[in-house]
């Protein structure tokens, strides 16, 4: 049973681009959290996607988006990038979007911003 | 608002000794709480969660108690070993929201 999967690894960037990250939930699972964890610091929570809709958002800039896609996995884009959006950013997995239902971790990817 | 706040590190144990990270939180209505652990070069795992008072997580020798009168998770171990290392995040989810807040994680460094 594969887990969370996410691509690319690890992506270097320039400042004022965008990027686009990928991630595939566990098998079953239906709901996709995004967080940005910076060098040091506890993740901090981007956004959540169930059902195809962004259900809950944290506190970041509108140059954060994401997408749900009808097979659950999501995509996190962000545009003009800044030397401050480099950090690893982790996307979870859990069913049903419940708060206490236990959220899988994917293993991150790395940008750099140059 | 809702909030984490863990025991700076690094702390740094010989092999076999006790092991206490503190963690407190704040929160309205009743939080779940967890323990993450994160190993160099991956992501987060679950260590061990406790959705209401009183309950006791435990997972590889690990233990935390959900503590409402001093809102408290902290972890314990009673024999840590080299592959312990890793830095731990404490967490909470409150009903009505689905987003995790992590504390700002506590690196563990176990010494043979």
């Amino acid at each position: 049973d594969a887990g969370v999967t996410q691509s690319p690894t690890h992506l270097i960037k320039t400042r004022g681009q965008q990027v686009t990250l990928r991630c595939s939930p566990k098998s079953g699972h239906d709901t996709v959290s995004w967080y940005q964890q910076a060098l040091g610091q506890g993740p901090q929570f981007i956004f959540q996607y169930y059902e195809e809709e962004e259900r809950q958002r944290g506190n970041f800039p509108d140059r954060f988006s994401g997408h749900q896609f009808p097979n659950y996995s999501s995509e996190l884009n962000v545009n003009a990038l800044l030397l401050g959006d480099s950090a690893l950013y982790l996307c979870a997995s859990s069913a049903g979007g419940y708060s206490y239902n236990e959220q899988f971790f994917g293993p991150g990817t790395r940008l750099t911003v140059l | 608002g809702n909030s984490v706040t863990q025991m700076e590190g690094p702390v740094t144990l010989s092999e076999e000794a006790f092991l206490t990270i503190n963690c407190t939180y704040t929160a309205t209505g009743y939080p779940s709480l967890f323990w993450y652990v994160q190993y160099p070069g991956e992501g987060l795992q679950l260590l061990l969660k406790a959705t209401k008072a009183d309950d006791k997580g435990s997972n590889k020798g690990f233990e935390a108690t959900y503590r409402k009168e001093t809102t408290s998770f902290h972890l314990e171990k009673g024999s840590v070993q080299v592959s312990d290392s890793a830095v731990y995040f404490c967490a909470l989810s409150t009903s009505g929201t689905y987003k995790y807040i992590f504390g700002t994680g506590t690196r563990l460094k176990v010494l043979a």
